[in-house]
């Protein structure tokens, strides 16, 4: 089943202690995404990749760092948590160079920062 | 500045009736436009969606309409069901400047739909 695929799902921690979420696509997408949605504020783009070692800053990059050393997984890093990145994130994935831009996202991870 | 917006953010709507979902957007350059669906606890997933050459486009029960000269787009629910509720969201692509082709999708805010009995 073709798929986005993130873990954990659900993630409560401390302010300052490091944080990685996974990502997975077996979709063989060449572009990838993280997003976060707040209340009243829709999706807005994290980091995004273009391909495997290819990432570039979306509309809110504070906080967060990247990897796309494989082109199925694209893990989101938050080297120092705080409580303005408690927030519900996804993951997305799509195809490059087809006529449409649609993405096909992953169920989601929340996350609270105490 | 770009933008996506909707018009209402809660539509209440008995089961049975169509369902219109509204969505304003800003940027004359967008040339595609999504309309994604969102149920309690999952990702974000595709409806339907239309290009800027088209000012229609029908799917299973769903319709999408795109008036560019008003830049408004707009989802409709053909006989609206209880499994239609859900927050959904319009998009628009964006070529972002010297990414080498990439366009990235912005999203409105979401307009919640409820179908009651």
């Amino acid at each position: 089943e073709a798929q986005v695929t993130q873990n954990p799902r659900y993630l409560i921690t401390v302010t300052g202690k490091k944080l990685t979420v996974t990502c997975s696509q077996n979709m063989n997408h060449e572009y990838m995404s993280w997003y976060r949605q707040d209340p009243g504020l829709g999706l807005r783009q994290i980091y995004y990749s273009m391909n495997v070692e290819v990432t570039d800053k979306g509309d809110v990059p504070e906080g967060y760092k990247v990897s796309r050393k494989e082109k199925r997984n694209f893990p989101l890093i938050l080297e120092s948590p705080s409580p303005n990145q408690t927030s519900l994130y996804f993951c997305a994935s799509s195809y490059r160079g087809g006529i449409t831009y649609e993405q096909y996202f992953g169920p989601g991870t929340r996350l609270t920062v105490t | 500045g770009e933008s996506v917006g909707l018009h209402l953010p809660t539509l209440s709507v008995q089961e049975g009736d169509n369902s219109i979902i509204n969505c304003a957007y800003s940027n004359s350059a967008s040339d595609y436009f999504i309309w994604y669906k969102q149920e309690s606890g999952k990702g974000p997933q595709f409806i339907i969606d239309i290009r800027s050459n088209m000012d229609k486009r029908q799917g299973q029960r769903v319709t999408v309409l795109l008036n560019k000269t008003v830049k408004h787009l707009s989802l409709q629910i053909a006989a609206t069901q209880p499994g239609d509720s859900a927050v959904y969201f319009c998009a628009e692509n964006s070529l972002v400047p010297f990414s080498g082709g990439y366009n990235k999708l912005i999203f409105g805010a979401g307009t919640r739909l409820a179908v009651h009995p």
